[in-house]
């Protein structure tokens, strides 16, 4: 069964401050794992990661994965009060039911002004 | 851009009832997927569609059918209601191997 941990469950830092979000899986025949932020409704998609070592960048969030140790971090800098929301860690793989994405907990992160 | 649409928002339902939900998946994705999500909890995923035909099958209940449509919107039936059925049903969207992209999701209340 794909599994997925992610720490802290929750972190609470003032705005301006750099944030490290971690998660680590295990999964059958890894395929992808992407990081979601979830506000009051829709998981809304941030990044895709499926190749070791390589950062994906979107403004101030960077996200890098690490295959060899399962694990991905999600980091975000300056933050910001609109960054307040719970960050959700899922992968994809080819077992059974693979289709569809195993979620973490995820982490909520609240941004202090 | 597009989004997955969903509906409705919100629905009541009372215990033994039937409900069905919808959901319109972004143009040109050829896959859906139906997630449930408990109050603090992580979404689950129920059932997946691959160009109109069930593709993948999680912890869906045997209560809850699901079909996509030749227009691809998709719809998930419930049925026989029970209490612990309240959540948020989302519904997803894909392309190929890309990601899954969210809809709104629809409340569901079983009184």
């Amino acid at each position: 069964e794909d599994k997925v941990v992610q720490s802290p469950l929750s972190l609470v830092v003032h705005e301006g401050d750099t944030v490290t979000l971690n998660c680590s899986y295990e999964v059958t025949n890894f395929r992808s794992l992407l990081w979601y932020k979830q506000e009051k409704k829709a998981p809304t998609f941030l990044f895709m990661l499926t190749s070791s070592g390589i950062e994906k960048k979107s403004g101030r969030l960077s996200s890098i994965l690490d295959k060899k140790e399962l694990f991905s971090i999600l980091n975000i800098t300056a933050t910001q009060t609109g960054d307040s929301a719970v960050y959700l860690c899922a992968v994809r793989g080819s077992g059974g039911g693979a289709d569809g994405l195993t979620f973490g907990k995820g982490t909520h992160l609240i941004i202090q002004p | 851009a597009a989004g997955v649409i969903q509906s409705p928002r919100h629905l009541i339902k009372e215990k033994r009832e039937t409900a069905t939900l919808k959901c319109y998946p972004i143009p040109r994705h050829d896959t859906v997927y139906w997630y449930q999500q408990g109050p603090g909890q992580d979404p689950q995923f129920l059932i997946s569609f691959y160009e109109k035909m069930q593709s993948d099958k999680g912890s869906i209940p045997d209560r809850f059918s699901a079909q996509q449509f030749s227009d691809y919107h998709s719809e998930l039936n419930m049925s026989s209601l029970e209490l612990g059925d309240s959540a948020l049903y989302f519904c997803a969207s894909s392309r190929g191997e890309g990601p899954q992209h969210f809809g709104d999701g629809t409340r569901l209340s079983i009184l």
